[in-house]
């Protein structure tokens, strides 16, 4: 079955150490995209690919990083820069295209103490 | 970025009722997208519009594009326990060749048996 496979699906570290998110895909989609949901604040695009070797930053990029060394994969990097990076962290999918509908993983619950 | 306004934040409902909820926008959307949130999952799209006065159902879920293309409702009837969960509206940049979704904040939806 094609999905978005986000690893793991909780991860705790101490505050100052980087962490990186894990997210594959095998639906072949061109774009990918990393949201940040915390409670009460819906979705906020934190950065996105339109294709291998390019992102751009969405709009809260700040103490995040992100490459695209291939189509299926788009890890992102939570930096000791991030002042609350405790939150869920979604990744997400789509065919190229402005109408084209996001397909979620099913996230990364990240907690820094 | 666009601003989705969405209403209501959150509903606590009988088994069996109906739901409502909608979203607005300050421009014009070509698209509107819903999302279903599972607690600690990804969003599941349940509806996509894709033109002005568009009614369109899935299941006991249906969705209007509304004609002035600024809003959108969803609607669900006779609601079960499962259907609990975050229902977020969505949109895409008109300014993007890329499918960039923006998103409300989502109604909580909470159905008592």
């Amino acid at each position: 079955d094609g999905g978005i496979t986000q690893s793991p699906k909780y991860l705790f570290r101490k505050e100052g150490q980087n962490v990186t998110l894990s997210c594959e895909q095998n639906l072949n989609h061109d774009a990918m995209y990393w949201y940040r949901q915390d409670p009460g604040q819906g979705l906020r695009l934190i950065y996105y690919s339109q294709i291998v070797n390019d992102f751009q930053k969405g709009d809260i990029a700040e103490g995040y990083s992100v490459s695209r060394e291939k189509k299926e994969s788009f890890p992102l990097t939570v930096t000791s820069a991030q002042k609350n990076p405790t939150a869920f962290y979604l990744c997400a999918s789509s065919i190229q295209g402005s109408d084209s509908p996001l397909h979620f993983g099913n996230g990364t619950r990240l907690t820094v103490t | 970025g666009q601003q989705l306004n969405q209403s209501p934040q959150s509903m606590f409902i009988q088994e069996g009722e109906d739901v409502s909820m909608n979203c607005t926008s300050s421009s014009i959307f070509n698209t509107w997208l819903w999302y279903k949130q599972d607690p600690g999952e990804g969003p599941v799209l349940l509806i996509a519009l894709y033109k002005a006065g568009e009614l369109t159902s899935n299941g006991r879920l249906t969705a209007q594009f509304g004609i002035t293309r600024k809003d959108s409702f969803l609607n669900i009837s006779a609601s079960i326990p499962s259907d609990v969960g975050i229902y977020f509206c969505a949109g895409p940049d008109r300014g993007s060749t890329l499918g960039r979704l923006y998103f409300g904040r989502g109604t909580q939806l909470t159905v008592w048996p």
